[in-house]
């Protein structure tokens, strides 16, 4: 058990709905990643939060959007879902977000837009 | 950008032979960090090791060993003894060492499926 925990655990939704995706890091961790999972893209960053604030932007699509609040949890939000955005997405944390830091994962949450 | 590749899609081992995986990585930075991430059919990612690139000496973590080789920008995995517990998918990744824009991600490769067998 890395310490990180996502909810839900699974997701059916339909195209073109919205939902969000739960994070909560490692007790004392500020900085928090999101990658995403799929067949075709493999593991790609998108976004990172660090103490509350956008640290950094990967390959993340305008539909997707993510914050992270004051007790450091941290939320994925995607809309207008479309088919292709049916994966696996992991949120990772580290104590501080520096190069040096291992990055440890969630168990996931596996989305599947039908 | 930094690239990672791994060259094995596929590979399989017998219980308690021992196996390596290989992984080469594309930088022009000169401090990094590499890691071995496992990921068994639960789907969870999970931590096997990780190299830091100024370390001459090479990582070990129990039956799980690197062998990196800088200049040829290589990091392969040695598992010793390997067990049934083994098989999962094994991704290598890349981390620069620096701390602003998205060097803080992790660059992964796309994995290989380690099939162990009786």
């Amino acid at each position: 058990d890395s310490g990180v925990t996502q909810t839900p655990k699974h997701l059916i939704t339909a195209t073109g709905q919205r939902v969000t995706l739960r994070c909560s890091p490692r007790s004392g961790d500020l900085s928090v990643y999101w990658y995403q999972q799929s067949l075709d893209q493999g593991l790609q960053f998108l976004i990172q939060y660090y103490n509350g604030e956008e640290r950094a932007k990967g390959n993340i699509l305008e539909r997707f959007s993510a914050q992270q609040f004051p007790d450091l949890h941290s939320e994925l939000n995607l809309s207008s879902l479309e088919l292709g955005d049916s994966a696996l997405y992991f949120c990772a944390s580290s104590p501080t977000g520096q190069g040096r830091e291992t990055q440890y994962f969630g168990p996931g949450t596996r989305l599947l837009v039908l | 950008a930094q690239t990672v590749t791994q060259s094995q899609p596929e590979m399989s081992v017998q219980e308690a032979e021992t196996v390596t995986l290989s992984c080469t990585y594309d930088t022009s930075e000169s401090d990094y960090y590499l890691f071995w991430y496992k990921q068994p059919p639960s789907r969870q990612m999970i931590l096997v090791i990780r190299q830091e690139a100024y370390k001459q000496q090479n990582a070990t973590e129990n039956r799980f060993s690197v062998n990196f080789q800088k200049a040829a920008k290589s990091f392969s995995l040695k598992i010793s003894d390997s067990q049934l517990g083994d098989a999962a998918m094994y991704f290598c990744a890349y981390r620069s060492s620096t701390n602003t824009g998205t060097a803080s991600k992790l660059t992964f490769g796309t994995g290989t499926r380690l099939q162990v067998t009786l």
